[in-house]
């Protein structure tokens, strides 16, 4: 069964320090999201990105944050300088429609920021 | 208000029990309406669409009612598999991309 995978599946990071998160999308998929889920709180949608732009963002998606579809395969998440609030599990998503309501997460990677 | 609020429980029943679950969502704009289930530790999976004619899935049932601006979901026949916590995602956005989930319902279905 095709799924969605990540990379890393847990970082440990010095604060201030810039964080890349990598996902591999199910190959037929358009749209992509990345959400995050701070340990014990709800899931927070962050970000979506169709046809190699951001189509919409939440306000949590600041300029610390950046996507990037760098080939055909590959989605990331870069986190320019990272702050303590940002240790989250980050869930990277895909789905082949739009308003499918059907989303496919990856395992997610825990990020730890010290 | 939250966007989606659900009572986060705990849910403690014994097996074969029926238990219930109910969102509320606050923008009456939404669009589409889902149950995940997400376990410990673990990614959210799609369990059901809700649809405003109620749909069934096995031992599942969801229901939307629009007026009231809620959803459910039924469980049957609880089973020691179906604890997790359950998440209630409403669709809002313009593009239909953002996707808010609620807090989740945690669910223990006890021997």
């Amino acid at each position: 069964e095709p799924e969605v995978t990540q990379t890393p599946s847990h970082q440990v990071t010095q604060m201030g320090q810039e964080v890349i998160l990598r996902c591999v999308p199910i190959s037929n998929h358009l749209y992509f999201y990345w959400y995050r889920q701070i340990l014990g709180q709800k899931v927070e949608f962050l970000v979506s990105f169709y046809n190699n732009e951001i189509s919409e963002k939440s306000e949590i998606f600041d300029d610390q944050f950046s996507v990037e579809r760098p080939d055909g395969s590959n989605f990331t998440l870069k986190i320019r300088s990272t702050k303590l609030e940002d240790s989250a599990m980050y869930f990277c998503a895909s789905s082949e429609w739009i308003y499918t309501g059907e989303l496919f997460f990856g395992e997610g990677s825990r990020l730890t920021v010290l | 208000r939250k966007e989606v609020e659900q009572d986060p429980g705990p849910f403690n029943v014994p097996e074969g029990a029926t238990v219930a679950f109910n969102c509320t969502y606050s923008n009456s704009a939404s669009q589409s309406f889902f149950w995940y289930r997400q376990d410990c530790r673990k990614e959210p999976k799609l369990l059901m669409s809700v649809y405003s004619s109620g749909n069934e899935d096995g031992r599942f049932t969801a229901q939307l009612n629009r007026a009231s601006q809620y959803i459910s979901l039924l469980i049957r026949d609880s089973k020691l598999s179906d604890s997790a916590t359950y998440l209630c995602v409403v669709i809002r956005g313009a593009t239909g991309n953002q996707f808010y989930f609620g807090t989740g319902t945690s669910l223990t279905v006890i021997p």
